[in-house]
């Protein structure tokens, strides 16, 4: 079970688009269309953001989205607004137990 | 209103145990997945432990398996984790997260998450 590999940092002005992506291996990423995104800001709880690699949770805008391809899943923040500054970690289905990736800190220029 | 509120972290020893447990409200427990996850303040989310709804699947991260077990009491609402063996690098913020509703089909990891209990292990 190896954390599944995600940039430590990304940036975009407002009204950018950004895209993090993730990682895997064919246990994990590839092999299941479980893969989800939290995002979390400073002293606060996880929130989910996509899971089953694209599907948006109710009440998450439609600016975020999800894709994958082969073993790497990616998240892309279109319309970036001060408030998506916040880390963002993905986490895939591995087989029985789920796997995280390291986080990466999405900075709004 | 979903709610989840854990308890039980604190200060231990190397080599000593802890049961944390994590209390829901709002949503009918007895039909969902849940998880423990935990975080070293400052650092990344790591995946500990899930059990389904009826307590017949679970499943745990290596660095955990045969130390901590996870468990549920569905007449009381409530999640448990109970940590033996307890290390220094087990020291983090844990979290209980609600997954999915075992009528659902979804898979993921959290879509309510607690505040948190802090575990330090130390000597």
């Amino acid at each position: 079970q190896s954390a599944l590999t995600q940039p430590p940092s990304a940036s975009g002005s407002p009204g950018q688009s950004v895209t993090i992506s993730c990682t895997g291996t064919s246990s994990d990423v590839g092999g299941y269309n479980y893969v989800s995104w939290h995002q979390q800001h400073p002293g606060k709880a996880p929130k989910l953001m996509i899971f089953e690699v694209t599907k948006r949770p109710s009440g998450v805008p439609d600016r975020f989205s999800g894709s994958k391809s082969g073993n790497t899943a990616s998240l892309t923040v279109s319309g970036l607004q001060g408030e998506d500054e916040a880390d963002y970690y993905c986490s895939s289905y591995a087989g029985g137990p789920w796997v995280f990736g390291g986080g990466t800190k999405l900075t709004v220029l | 209103e979903v709610q989840l509120v854990e308890s039980g972290g604190g200060f231990i020893q190397p080599g000593g145990s802890l049961r944390l447990s994590c209390a829901a409200s709002g949503f009918t427990f007895s039909n969902y997945w849940m998880h423990w996850v935990r975080q070293v303040p400052g650092k990344g989310l790591i995946w500990v432990s899930r059990i389904s709804s009826d307590s017949r699947t679970v499943s745990y991260a290596d660095s955990v398996k045969g130390r901590f077990t996870i468990s549920r009491d569905n007449a009381q609402n409530t999640l448990y984790l109970q940590m033996n063996s307890l290390t220094v690098e087990d020291t983090a913020v844990y979290y209980c997260a609600r997954g999915p509703d075992r009528r659902s089909g979804n898979y993921y990891v959290g879509d309510c998450w607690g505040q948190g209990t802090l575990v330090i292990v130390s000597s």
